[in-house]
């Protein structure tokens, strides 16, 4: 089956621009989606379809896509988006259940 | 409110077996796909298994599959992990998921199953 590929750890300077990225085949065919996980706490969603945000999230966090890769960016990261993110896609058609990478460690300095 | 409430987790011995909740409320319970994910310490997500609205598609992990089986019961809202032929390497914390195209979402508080003599 289809796998998801993520950096295991991604820094950022506190107010700066970060992106996290994931590769995989199933992204050609099935935009990302992306959650974000606090120690302790159940992964929320806060990006879907590519580059659409649940409500409450913040305006800063903004997804793109591109042949096998999708991203996630933070534009002006704060401290309370450091976090472990998680991208999610499906291996082919609807009614499928999600295939996840293995996560990004997001420290934010 | 959109909500998830999962039950059920335990300490349990090797080869035991358990039975996971969960409960849904705040949405249209039988018009949506569940899915159980887990997280074993320290690591990522894992999938589990899949159950359609119906009930009549079901998947399972590699991992899982002949020893877990997925149900629901659509007039309590709610959907179950039959857990069987446990091992040391189940334990973790279970998340019911609901699942959309537009992302999985929302994710349940979680509850932990420990396996351990």
């Amino acid at each position: 089956s289809s796998e998801l590929t993520q950096d295991p750890a991604v820094s950022v300077a506190l107010g700066q621009t970060v992106t996290i990225t994931c590769h995989g085949d199933s992204l050609s065919g099935y935009y990302a989606s992306w959650y974000q996980q606090k120690p302790g706490q159940a992964p929320v969603l806060v990006l879907y379809n590519k580059n659409s945000r649940p409500s409450g999230i913040p305006e800063r966090f903004s997804g793109a896509s591109s042949g096998y890769t999708g991203s996630l960016t933070i534009t002006g990261a704060q401290a309370e988006d450091e976090a472990v993110y998680y991208c999610a896609s499906r291996d082919s058609a609807i009614n499928q259940p999600p295939l996840f990478g293995g996560g990004t460690k997001l420290t934010v300095l | 409110e959109v909500k998830l409430v999962e039950s059920g987790g335990a300490l349990v011995p090797p080869g035991g077996s358990l039975r996971l909740s969960c409960a849904g409320s705040g949405f249209p319970f039988n018009t949506y796909s569940m899915t159980w994910v887990r997280q074993a310490p320290g690591k990522g997500l894992e999938y589990i298994s899949y159950i359609t609205s119906s009930g009549t598609t079901v998947d399972y992990a590699d991992s899982v599959r002949g020893r877990f089986t997925i149900f629901r019961d659509n007039g309590k809202n709610s959907v179950y992990l039959q857990m069987d032929s446990l091992r040391v390497d189940d334990t973790a914390v279970y998340y019911c998921v609901r699942e959309r195209t537009a992302g999985s979402a929302p994710w349940g508080r979680g509850t932990r199953v420990t396996v351990s003599s």
